[in-house]
């Protein structure tokens, strides 16, 4: 079983839509979360990361973290076609100071319709 | 701004082939790490390298080997490469100290067809 969950769609949506992306993780070590944005022949890049549960919001963009539940998500208001991209979600042990190994998602690959 | 820079970006080798992947960072960061991507797999984790002198195993290291060469490169070495190792190969790098440090700054990565 993997340590991290994450549907990888293909999830499809028509410009203005809310989009919910969700990952599940197995291990209570992880304590750091992550969610990276990948365009198509891109490297990931860093969209929001969040340490304690609750929720975190830039721009368009909310993280929710709830640890009880093992679950976390990324919701993106007023989508837009720019969105259209992989989203990964990544995590860290707390007891992983040095080197900072991330455990990622499989990605939920988004398509925004205009 | 560089940020990661990886070469090359394509490659196509033979079975049994060897060839090593470049990377280097431009950001002073401690950390550097090699991730495959293959579809339904994510992210895998290769080698890291936590500070300059050291590397440690990730994930899936069997058929790679790796090199800090300073602070600001780390390349990946396929010895005789096989079809399995077909896959897209991302260098990234972190300040790497601290509880507080996550961000990972990924390079372009490195497309390798292995027939």
């Amino acid at each position: 079983q993997k340590e991290v969950e994450q549907d990888p769609g293909p999830l499809s949506v028509p410009e203005g839509a809310i989009v919910s992306l969700n990952c599940t993780y197995s291990n209570s070590a992880f304590q750091y979360f992550m969610w990276y944005r990948q365009y198509s022949r891109k490297g990931p890049e860093l969209l929001m990361y969040t340490y304690s549960s609750g929720n975190k919001e830039d721009g368009r963009f909310t993280a929710q973290v709830d640890k009880s539940s093992k679950y976390i998500s990324l919701f993106i208001r007023d989508s837009q076609p720019s969105d259209s991209a992989t989203y990964l979600c990544a995590m860290r042990k707390v007891q992983e100071t040095s080197g900072s190994r991330l455990t990622f998602g499989e990605g939920t690959q988004l398509t925004v319709n205009p | 701004n560089a940020g990661v820079t990886q070469t090359p970006k394509f490659q196509v080798l033979k079975t049994g082939q060897s060839m090593t992947l470049q990377c280097a960072q431009d950001m002073n960061h401690n950390s550097m790490y090699w991730y495959r991507q293959d579809p339904g797999m994510g992210l895998r984790l290769i080698y890291y390298s936590a500070s300059e002198g050291t590397t440690d195993k990730g994930e899936v290291p069997n058929g790679y080997n790796v090199s800090r060469l300073n602070k600001r490169e780390f390349s990946l070495r396929l010895e005789s490469a096989a079809p399995s190792q077909t896959s897209v190969y991302f260098c990234a790098s972190s300040h790497g100290t601290g509880y507080m440090n996550t961000e990972a700054f990924f390079g372009q990565g490195t497309r390798l067809t292995v027939v």
